[in-house]
């Protein structure tokens, strides 16, 4: 399978806790970014990188979480001192990052935080 | 505002009966509209550009700029469309911002 790929599918962790998601593209993408969904709404953004640069972040995405793409290739997504609120699918999605262009999404990380 | 409004949470058809689920968008600029698709356990992936204005299992989808609707349409539905359906915009930076969606039930 050549498309997005995302680890670990499921995540269950307790409040307070730290978790990370990692984000593997499509190779030759240069645009990656993050959303979140929760229950009964669509796909949320909350940043992109162009190759390893972070261009934007949402307002979503508070102090306690943080985002790399240190070499331009895969991306990892860090919450830290989780919250039950943070309970949500996590999706990553790449694109070429040219105009025009679509954006092939991964499977999500469902993170539960009891 | 950047909005996009999909206004039927779910929408319950039998086969063979036309579909049209409702998206409706805010943005200042020039709108590059999507619909996505997520069948059943399955990850989110395109159906159709506007801009390509091409029909994909027999769906199309028009952008009316007076009206700013991207409706998306189907003649005869059939029990394989059934399905969370998403009305996206791209905006600046090529972030997506995404209706609620619409749950289609397609009913033998």
């Amino acid at each position: 399978d050549t498309g997005v790929s995302q680890d670990p599918r499921h995540k269950i962790t307790k409040r307070g806790q730290n978790v990370t998601f990692r984000c593997d593209p499509i190779s030759e993408h240069n645009r990656l970014y993050w959303y979140r969904q929760t229950l009964g709404q669509g796909p949320e953004f909350l940043t992109y990188f162009q190759n390893e640069a972070q261009l934007e972040k949402s307002r979503l995405l508070s102090d306690r979480f943080s985002a790399e793409r240190p070499k331009g290739s895969f991306s990892t997504l860090e919450i830290q001192r989780t919250e039950q609120g943070d309970s949500a699918m996590y999706l990553c999605a790449s694109s070429l990052g040219q105009l025009g262009d679509t954006q092939y999404f991964g499977p999500g990380t469902r993170l539960t935080v009891l | 505002a950047q909005r996009v409004t999909q206004p039927e949470k779910l929408l319950s058809v039998f086969k063979g009966a036309p579909v049209e689920l409702k998206c409706n968008y805010s943005y200042s600029g020039s709108p590059e509209l999507f619909w996505y698709v997520q069948y059943s356990r399955q990850r989110l992936q395109l159906l159709l550009r506007h801009i390509s204005r091409e029909s994909i299992k027999g769906f199309t989808a028009d952008l009316n700029k007076g009206e700013t609707s991207f409706h998306l349409k189907k003649p005869f539905a059939q029990e394989e469309d059934s399905a969370m359906y998403y009305c996206a915009l791209k905006v600046g930076g090529g972030k997506l911002i995404f209706g609620q969606g619409t749950e289609l039930s397609v009913k033998p």
